[in-house]
């Protein structure tokens, strides 16, 4: 079964609005989780490292007042698209780790955002 | 800079045949690790197999199995008796040193027929 659950797995939204996206870890703690987008038939681009208690640390090119992340718990770290417009659809995807520097990396179901 | 490339962009295969699928990369960190995913339209991101750089093995899971050429710094996948399945895009993706951040590569799919 899934041990990284991300919710909503289709959203959309209208521009200006704000988006909210989870990404939960099911049965362990995760210190550190990541973000990364896809564009279609693209790969896979790091947006940012969600860090537990502290601040995210962001990839460079990439806006940290559009792409708010908060790690509030060793559980739980949400993805909040700010102010969306249309090039902000995309599939948003999480990932995290039991060990870190182990051999397995679990990645959230994913999330569709879609901003008319 | 560390850097992944997958040069397949379109892979066919015969059900029931083998496939490899390609993958180099290129770092100057000596510990590093080498994962390959596999996503079907559906988004989500299967974990397949993993490969240490310090794994003396090619490392195996079922059907799956990684050869890992360190010298050459390739990392091919190998789907043994393919299914129909299958089908999907496959990413090959490598951990910066001892973080969990990963590269991926631009992919490749998998289309298996009858």
């Amino acid at each position: 079964g899934a041990v990284v659950s991300q919710h909503p797995s289709r959203v959309i939204c209208k521009s200006g609005t704000s988006v909210k996206i989870e990404c939960r870890s099911l049965d362990f703690q995760a210190t550190t989780m990541f973000w990364y987008r896809q564009f279609p038939k693209k790969s896979l681009m790091l947006m940012a490292t969600s860090n537990e208690g502290s601040k995210a640390t962001y990839e460079q090119g990439v806006e940290k007042d559009k792409f708010l992340i908060n790690h509030a718990s060793l559980t739980l770290s949400t993805l909040t698209v700010t102010s969306a417009h249309p090039e902000d659809s995309s599939f948003y995807i999480c990932s995290a780790s039991k060990e870190q520097g182990g051999n397995t990396i679990y990645f959230g179901e994913g999330s569709w955002l879609t901003v008319v | 800079a560390q850097k992944i490339t997958q040069t397949q962009p379109g892979m066919f295969v015969q059900e029931k045949e083998a496939v490899t699928l390609d993958c180099t990369y290129d770092t100057s960190d000596p510990s590093y690790g080498l994962f390959w995913y596999k996503q079907p339209s559906s988004g989500e991101m299967i974990f397949l197999i993993y490969q240490g750089s310090y794994d003396q093995q090619n490392a195996t899971e079922g059907r799956y199995s990684l050869n890992f050429q360190k010298a050459r710094k390739s990392a091919n996948l190998v789907i043994s008796a393919s299914q129909l399945g299958d089908s999907a895009m496959y990413f090959c993706a490598m951990r910066e040193g001892w973080t969990d951040k990963l590269i991926f590569g631009t992919g490749t799919r998998l289309q298996v027929f009858p």
